[in-house]
C-alpha cells in the first residue's frame, strides 16, 4: 500500500537552531515528492518539489530512494518558518498521498 | 497567479441537511481535488475530477458526491450531513502535478 509518514506531530526548535523535518514513504514505481506548507490563516501551497533540487526559503530536500525518505531541512530556523507541513508523494496519476503533517514552532 | 475560490469561508449546518460546497478556479486546468483536513489526519482526498463530466473516488467517498458540469467549477455535496463530517474542506486544482488550494470552508454540522 501506497504511504507516506511524518513521525512528528510537532517539532519545536530554537530561533537559529537546524530544522529537520521527516518524510518516508512506501511508494511503488518512482514518485515525484513534494513538500507543501500552511502558513496561519494562509492557504495551503507549495514549498518545493524533489525534481526541481532547488532551495525555498532556505529550507532544502534530498530524496534518499535506498531509506525511502524526503526529508525537509533549513540551517537556520526562522520564526516566520512555524508553520504546518505537509509531504506528498504522487505518481501522477492525479492521487497524491499527503503524511498527517508536522507543525514547525520556532521558538524566539 | 491562479485563483481557487472557494464560495464559503464558514458554513453551519444541521444533521441530515444536503450541504452544497463550491469552487472556482480561473486557469484552465483539468484536474480539480476535494480534500478534508483533520488535526492528526493530514488530508485526505474525497473526489477528483480530471475532466468535465468525469470524476474518480478519492480515499474517503463515503457520504459525498461531485459535480463537474463546467471545467472551472467542482462542487462537493454532502447528501446528508453527519457529524463526522465536521471538518475543513480544502478544493485544489493543478497543472503538472503542482496543486492550488483553495482558502478552504470550515463546515461544522450540529
Amino acid at each position: 500500500a501506497q504511504r507516506v509518514t511524518q513521525p512528528e506531530k510537532l517539532l519545536s526548535v530554537f530561533k537559529g537552531a537546524p530544522v529537520e523535518l521527516k518524510c518516508n514513504y512506501s511508494y511503488s514505481g518512482s514518485p515525484e515528492l513534494f513538500w507543501y506548507v500552511q502558513y496561519s490563516r494562509q492557504r495551503l501551497q507549495l514549498l518545493l518539489r524533489h525534481i526541481s533540487r532547488e532551495s525555498i526559503k532556505g529550507f532544502t530536500a534530498d530524496l534518499n530512494k535506498g531509506e525511502t525518505s524526503f526529508h525537509l531541512k533549513k540551517p537556520f530556523a526562522q520564526e516566520e518558518d512555524s508553520a504546518m507541513y505537509y509531504c506528498a508523494p504522487t505518481s501522477g496519476t492525479y492521487k497524491y498521498i499527503f503524511g498527517t503533517g508536522t507543525r514547525l514552532k520556532v521558538l524566539a | 497567479d491562479v485563483k481557487v475560490t472557494q464560495s464559503s469561508r464558514y458554513l453551519v449546518k444541521r444533521t441530515g441537511e444536503k450541504v452544497f460546497l463550491e469552487c472556482v478556479q480561473d486557469m484552465d486546468h483539468e484536474n480539480m481535488f476535494w480534500y478534508r483536513q483533520d488535526p492528526g489526519l493530514g488530508l485526505r482526498l474525497i473526489y477528483f475530477s480530471y475532466d468535465v463530466k468525469m470524476k474518480e473516488k478519492g480515499d474517503i467517498p463515503e457520504g459525498y458526491s461531485v459535480s463537474r458540469e463546467k471545467k472551472e467549477r467542482f462542487s462537493l455535496i454532502l447528501e446528508s450531513a453527519s457529524t463526522n463530517q465536521t471538518s475543513m474542506y480544502l478544493c485544489a486544482s493543478s497543472l503538472y502535478e503542482k496543486l492550488f488550494f483553495g482558502s478552504g470552508t470550515q463546515l461544522s454540522v450540529l
